[in-house]
């Protein structure tokens, strides 16, 4: 199973949005609406942001939505916030009955 | 509140094997699934496999098959994860999620365990 396809790198201003994409084929993101997103800090363990494309577990701040078009999946992140500064990922439930991860997306704020 | 706390640091000889705890609180330990995702040192995520707290199946990683068993014990509310064989490309942080097997995604997740596979 490949990794899902993630640019490397967004950057943006606070106070901006930036989107993240997350490609895969048919037989993982564009299969089934169970893509979920983690937002993982240097050293630290990656936490939930997103699940099911579009759903924001409780807690999870109203500034980052999911979305997804044929195999592509996206993260957007609004007002974005120093805080926000981190590395993204996103999952997918595959026809393997197994689950594959993006590349990563390392997230700026300039 | 929901929280993993996962087993320290270890230094593993090629060929060895590793067997990596996270122990669950906060929660029926029994209604939920664990997954077990690993990262290779700067790289992304890797999915090792799920095993259910309720009846202990488990369901791994092609690439995995044959050198990763996945167990728990509930009366002590631990999942726990073995890797034999070692090579130094498994040298990684590894880490337990919570994970119900019919919601596919991972949270929480557990403060992660190093593993360095070195001669």
């Amino acid at each position: 199973q490949s990794a899902l396809t993630q640019p490397a790198s967004v950057s943006g201003s606070p106070g901006q949005s930036i989107t993240i994409s997350c490609t895969g084929t048919s037989s993982d993101v564009g299969g089934y609406n169970y893509v979920s997103w983690y937002q993982q800090h240097p050293g630290k363990a990656p936490k939930l942001m997103i699940y099911d494309v579009s759903n924001r577990p409780s807690g999870v701040s109203n500034r980052f939505s999911g979305s997804k078009s044929g195999n592509t999946a996206s993260l957007t992140i609004s007002g974005l916030q120093a805080e926000d500064e981190a590395d993204y990922y996103c999952s997918s439930y595959t026809s393997s009955s197994s689950y594959v991860f993006g590349t990563g997306t390392k997230v700026t704020v300039l | 509140q929901v929280q993993l706390v996962q087993s320290g640091a270890e230094v593993k000889k090629p060929g060895a094997s590793v067997k990596v705890s996270c122990k669950a609180s906060g929660y029926t330990f029994t209604s939920y699934g664990i997954s077990w995702v690993r990262q290779a040192p700067g790289q992304g995520l890797e999915w090792m496999g799920w095993i259910s707290a309720y009846n202990g199946n488990t369901n791994y990683a092609q690439k995995l098959q044959g050198r990763v068993t996945m167990t728990t014990d509930t009366s002590t509310s631990t999942a726990y994860m073995e890797l034999r064989s070692l090579r130094s490309d498994d040298t990684a942080v590894y880490y337990c999620a919570r994970h119900e097997v019919l919601l596919h995604w991972f949270d929480p997740w557990g403060q992660g365990t190093l593993v360095t596979v070195s001669s």
